[in-house]
């Protein structure tokens, strides 16, 4: 099956610095979603982004789908960023599939 | 809208006990997940559910999991009997169709005893 490799595994910033968050998979993919999990557990969706590139406020994602890789990039970071992100991606080889990365635990300090 | 709403949101029981997940989707949404989520696997989807038919259950791990959607705005997963190595956080998600973007619930946290 598809393998959903997140990079880095661990992060820790300072707040109001950026980062770069890196999504590999490694068969062709339907879908790619984005997902914050807070320090409570909520899985937030941050992006749909099977390609191209879309930003909402101090995230912006972007997917190269023929490259087989995704990035989320978190700019002037907040104490309230931190948790894990995910990325999800959507394959229909073999029936519907929706897999989960490890995902990157981020921690922004004040 | 409320949101994806689950309960319960916590669940304590003994081995050998049915213990029974409830997920109330998005209204309009057409498609339905059950995911669990583990320190050791991670986020696994266990089966999804387009138009209240079960499309995908491969992901259940054995015959003591099933899952129901009855109608629109009401599904299942129960486990019967449990086993404390089925102690994680299932959540349920929702989204309009099967390649949209999914909205979770706030998960329910299941031990066993």
């Amino acid at each position: 099956g598809i393998q959903v490799e997140q990079s880095p595994p661990d992060l820790i910033l300072q707040e109001g610095a950026n980062s770069t968050l890196r999504c590999n998979f490694s068969d062709s993919v339907n879908n790619l979603q984005w997902f914050h999990q807070n320090p409570w557990g909520q899985l937030i969706n941050l992006f749909y982004i099977p390609s191209g590139t879309k930003q909402n406020g101090r995230l912006s994602a972007t997917t190269v789908a023929t490259e087989r890789y995704s990035l989320l990039y978190i700019s002037s970071s907040q104490t309230t960023d931190s948790g894990v992100y995910f990325c999800a991606v959507g394959t229909n080889t073999g029936g519907f599939k929706t897999i989960f990365g490890a995902g990157t635990r981020l921690f922004v300090k004040a | 809208d409320a949101g994806v709403i689950q309960s319960p949101r916590h669940e304590v029981t003994e081995m050998g006990q049915e213990v029974t997940l409830r997920c109330k989707p998005i209204s309009g949404h057409n498609s339905l997940f059950w995911y669990r989520q583990t320190m050791m696997r991670g986020l696994e989807l266990l089966i999804y559910f387009n138009n209240n038919v079960p499309i995908d259950d491969s992901g259940m791990p054995e015959d003591r999991f099933s899952a129901k959607m009855p109608n629109a705005s009401f599904s299942t997963l129960k486990i019967q009997p449990s086993e404390p190595r089925d102690s994680a956080v299932y959540f349920c998600a929702s989204s309009r169709g099967t390649e949209e973007t999914q909205y979770f619930g706030p998960g329910t946290r299941l031990l066993v005893l």
